[in-house]
């Protein structure tokens, strides 16, 4: 079973406070995403990552960051929260064998105030 | 511009018949399609997946239909359960980076 833990699992915070949500795996797996639910949008991509330092772009990348210094670990953060960043944010892994599966996380719901 | 869509946020079934989720895609860049299903409370699971060189597969009650020349994808579930219940994503992954996106859900309610 891939093995994937994200950190914290809630948080509530203020407005322009930094916020950083971390996705840990164990599986020494390439591709790593991040990504937000929001009722009416479903699951929208925030940034993902391709190997240690390789990062790009996803949907809604605007007011987010990422960093990926080890193959284990792809942190989130958020420089300046606001509360339109309230939402669940999901990790993903890019499962092996090529065909696009990713396993998630369960989820870190966080509420900016 | 959404390149991924769902275009019925809700679909209701009886318990036993077929259930049918679309999904419609403007890219040709991809090449895999997925489906996922959530529960409330829980990360997405995978369900069914199918390359961009097949047009069906089949995974028990759940068959993934590719209709490239529509950009078009549907998940049929036959039978419904009530434990399918649930909001189900199609997903494309773009061929040459790995990018992975989804579109909007559609909730399932399968009626016993």
């Amino acid at each position: 079973d891939a093995g994937i833990t994200q950190s914290p699992r809630h948080k509530v915070t203020e407005t322009g406070t930094p916020v950083t949500l971390r996705c840990h795996q164990t599986e020494n797996h390439r591709y790593m995403y991040w990504y937000r639910q929001d009722p009416g949008h479903g699951l929208r991509l925030i940034h993902y990552s391709y190997g240690v330092k390789d990062t790009d772009k996803g949907e809604v990348s605007d007011g987010y960051s990422v960093s990926r210094s080890k193959t284990e670990d792809f942190l989130l953060t958020l420089e300046s929260a606001t509360s339109s960043q309230t939402s669940v944010y999901f990790c993903a892994i890019g499962l092996a064998g090529d065909t696009g599966e990713l396993f998630f996380g369960e989820g870190s719901r966080l509420t900016v105030l | 511009d959404q390149q991924v869509k769902q275009n019925s946020p809700s679909l209701s079934v009886q318990e036993g018949r077929i259930s049918i989720l679309n999904c419609d895609y403007t890219n040709s860049m991809f090449d895999y399609f997925l489906w996922y299903k959530k529960y409330p409370a829980e990360g997405p699971t995978f369900l069914i997946s199918i390359s961009s060189i097949k047009d069906k597969n089949e995974d028990g009650r759940f068959t993934v239909f590719l209709n490239k020349s529509a950009k078009h994808l549907s998940l049929h579930i036959v039978p419904s359960q009530p434990g399918d219940s649930a909001v189900y994503f199609c997903g494309v992954r773009w061929s040459n980076t790995g990018k992975l996106i989804f579109g909007q859900g559609t909730t399932l309610q399968v009626k016993p």
